[in-house]
């Protein structure tokens, strides 16, 4: 079953935070986060693994409950590059049996 | 991470034919997946191929409609069969680096 995420869309001024959330029906061994621009491929931006470690690199990061089946991310101080949609991607199993069932998205969009 | 070439990058196709779209990847990978995005929508696992056996499905998705190759450790292909316009989308293929999948840019196939 497909995550869920919220929220659909959201449109930030430059410098604004947001944070993106990745609901899932089922226990996961990992949560991947992927933003893609209108045209391009998803861009990989973190992943996280069951245990609930927090991650993060500059100012986006993210954390992971796995007792909740939820992810967040976490975006702050939000630059114009920052702009497309964000899919979580949801891995039940990891390893050889990997694959990934992707969220519903969210579309972010920082003004000036 | 890996990079990522599909060919064709985008294709106008009649109803009815087939098109062949190819990935190939710079370094050998176990697990390569093939990803369908509809206009405005998520990613949607077609199927799961691995080198030296059988690609493995989704549900919703059949060999006949979407033949897959997988020769060697660094090249698939992915068939789109028999089309129809509700075949318009982009065909994204992705490999496994470890935990981390990454994607190719992708096939925008509109079906007339």
């Amino acid at each position: 079953q497909q995550p869920v995420q919220s929220p659909q869309a959201v449109i930030l001024r430059e410098g604004e935070d947001a944070v993106i959330n990745c609901s899932s029906s089922k226990a996961l061994y990992s949560v991947h986060w992927y933003r893609q621009k209108h045209g391009e491929a998803p861009v990989f931006l973190m992943i996280l693994l069951k245990g609930g470690e927090q991650k993060g690199h500059e100012k986006i990061s993210a954390s992971f409950n796995e007792k909740k089946q939820q992810s967040s991310l976490y975006l702050t101080a939000s630059q114009l590059s920052y702009s497309g949609t964000y899919f979580c991607g949801t891995d039940l199993f990891g390893g050889t049996a990997s694959k990934l069932t992707f969220g519903t998205g969210t579309r972010l969009q920082v003004t000036l | 991470s890996a990079v990522i070439s599909q060919k064709p990058s985008r294709d106008i196709c009649q109803r009815g034919t087939s098109l062949t779209i190819q990935c190939q990847v710079d370094s050998q990978v176990t697990m390569m997946f093939w990803y369908r995005q509809q206009p405005g929508q998520s990613l949607t696992l077609i199927a799961t191929a691995n080198q030296g056996s059988e690609a493995t499905y989704e549900s919703g998705f059949v060999i006949d409609k979407f033949p897959i190759s997988r020769p060697n450790l660094t090249f698939s292909t992915l068939t789109v069969s028999n089309m129809s316009p509700e075949d318009s989308s982009i065909y994204l293929c992705s490999v496994q680096n470890g935990d981390t999948q990454y994607f190719g840019p992708g096939t925008r196939l509109t079906v007339l």
